[in-house]
C-alpha cells in the first residue's frame, strides 16, 4: 500500500487564484512528520513547508499553507495568490519516526501544477 | 558555493564502466541522504548516512557503493550498472535534533547508462 498519495497527476489554475493540492498518508507511528516540496523543471527540491504530527495548528509559511487533518490522514498544501513562478512538480512526503531525526523520506508520485496567465 | 552541491550535473556511462557521483554540504548539517528519482515514479530513498555511519540501506543493489569520509560529503560509486538506473539521483543534507529538520536537496545528477 502506498504511504503518500497524491490523486491529482496535474493541474492548470489561472494566475492569482488559489490551488489546493491533496496528500493523503498512511502511517500507524503517532510521531510523524509531513512535508511540501516544490520542484522547477530544473530539477532541485525546494521545501515549502512542514507539519509535525503533534503540532495543533495548521502550518504556514507566506503564500503557502496546510491544512492538516489528522483523523482523515490528510495534508493538502494551500498555495494562494498563484504565480507563474509556482509552476512546477509538487511533492507531498512523509518522514516516520522521531522530530529531528535522520529518517529518510517517504514522497508521494507528486503533482505538476500549470499556472496560466 | 552555498547549499548543497553536486557534480557531474549529467552522466552518460556505459554497462561495464565505473564512476562516482559526489555531493558536498555547506550547511553544518551532520545526516546526508542519496534518493533516486526515475521516471514516473516517487522519489526512492537509497541510502541514509548520520555523523558519517550509514544507518539505513533502502535494500538497494551493491553495484551502487555509498561511501560518507565525514559530515560534508557523500559519494555514490557506480559500477556494473544496467540500463534502469538511468535517473536522476538527488543528495540531501538536514540537521538532525531541530524541530524540523528539513532536507536540502542538491540540483541532482542525471544519469544515463547506454
Amino acid at each position: 500500500a502506498q504511504k503518500i498519495t497524491q490523486t491529482q497527476p496535474g493541474m492548470f489554475v489561472q494566475e492569482k487564484e488559489a490551488v489546493t493540492l491533496d496528500c493523503t498518508y498512511d502511517t500507524s507511528d503517532q510521531s510523524y512528520g509531513l512535508f511540501w516540496y516544490k520542484q522547477p523543471s530544473s530539477g532541485e527540491m525546494i521545501f515549502l513547508i512542514y507539519q509535525g504530527s503533534y503540532d495543533e495548528q495548521n502550518a504556514t509559511e507566506g503564500r503557502y499553507s496546510l491544512n492538516f487533518q489528522k483523523a482523515r490522514k490528510s495534508a493538502n498544501l494551500v498555495i494562494s495568490a498563484s504565480q507563474l513562478g509556482d509552476s512546477a512538480m509538487y511533492f507531498c512526503a512523509m518522514r516516520e519516526g522521531q522530530r529531528g531525526g535522520a529518517d529518510g523520506l517517504t514522497f508521494g508520485k507528486g503533482t505538476h501544477l500549470i499556472i496560466q496567465p | 558555493e552555498t547549499g548543497v552541491t553536486q557534480t557531474p550535473r549529467h552522466l552518460v556511462m556505459g554497462m561495464t564502466n565505473k564512476k562516482s557521483l559526489k555531493c558536498e554540504q555547506h550547511l553544518g548539517h551532520n545526516a546526508m541522504y542519496w534518493y533516486k528519482q526515475s521516471a514516473k515514479k516517487p522519489l526512492e530513498l537509497m541510502f541514509v548516512y548520520n555523523f558519517k555511519e550509514q544507518t539505513e540501506n533502502n535494500s538497494v543493489p551493491s553495484r551502487f557503493s555509498p561511501e560518507c569520509p565525514n559530515s560534508s560529503h557523500l559519494f555514490l560509486h557506480l559500477h556494473t550498472l544496467q540500463p534502469e538506473d538511468s535517473a536522476l539521483y538527488l543528495c540531501a543534507s538536514s540537521q538532525t535534533g531541530t524541530s524540523v529538520s528539513e532536507q536540502f536537496f542538491g540540483p541532482g545528477t542525471r544519469l544515463t547508462v547506454l
